[in-house]
């Protein structure tokens, strides 16, 4: 397995700023990835990391609201701008570990936007 | 895209008894196909994965099997105990690396 850690692990913002998650991983890894899931409900793929190059993502989502970067193997940040109430979730990064390319999550980050 | 459907959304279950969690997949190249156990306020966590070589495999308490003819897949809990009681999401790529596409999950209760 692997260790992942996510930063801040909660946080509660205020309408109209940003907020920037860091994911960062402690063994070898290939892909990394961006999940919202709320309360109750199952994950949603925001995003693929991609190293040194745009992230990919997925129907729904846009680089303008969830940019991402990955500047090296072992760590990723997600942003997201200009916040709604309607952002408030549980944000999560996953990392497919090198060699078995299993995937494991961080802890989350639990965002409340008021 | 892919598309995963995931029965059923609640389950209990007498302690001691099996649980069974079933899921189908709509593409057919999938080929990856691994279980999270998720506990109220915790990350999802991988518990078994299957791929598509293999039609069967076992984990102590665990099973999954597959049926790629059929595109469903299943995970089998024998003498369950009050600590598997979480969410459970199946999931399904075409690669172990690559992107999930997560079932709606199951939540499983293990009554004393």
């Amino acid at each position: 397995s692997a260790v992942i850690s996510q930063k801040p692990s909660r946080d509660i913002c205020q309408r109209g700023t940003s907020l920037t998650i860091q994911c960062q991983v402690d063994s070898q890894v290939t892909m990394m990835f961006w999940y919202r899931q709320q309360p109750g409900q199952s994950l949603t793929l925001i995003a693929t990391a991609n190293q040194g190059s745009e992230a990919t993502y997925e129907s729904g989502f846009v680089i303008d609201k969830f940019p991402i970067s990955r500047p090296n193997l072992t760590f990723s940040t997600l942003t997201v701008s200009n916040m709604s109430p309607e952002d408030s979730s549980i944000y999560l990064c996953s990392a497919a570990i090198a060699g078995t390319h299993e995937q494991y999550f961080g802890p989350g980050t639990r965002l409340t936007v008021t | 895209g892919e598309n995963v459907e995931q029965h059923p959304s609640t389950l209990s279950v007498q302690e001691g008894d099996s649980a069974v969690i079933k899921c189908t997949y709509s593409d057919s190249a999938s080929n990856y196909f691994p279980w999270y156990k998720q506990e109220l306020g915790k990350r999802p966590q991988l518990i078994i994965d299957i791929r598509s070589n293999v039609g069967e495999k076992k984990d102590q308490r665990i099973a999954v099997t597959l049926n790629k003819t059929a595109k469903h897949f299943s995970l089998h809990i024998t003498e369950t105990q009050p600590e598997d009681s979480a969410v459970y999401f199946c999931a399904a790529s075409g690669h172990p690396s690559e992107k999930l596409t997560f079932g709606t999950g199951t939540r499983l209760t293990i009554i004393p």
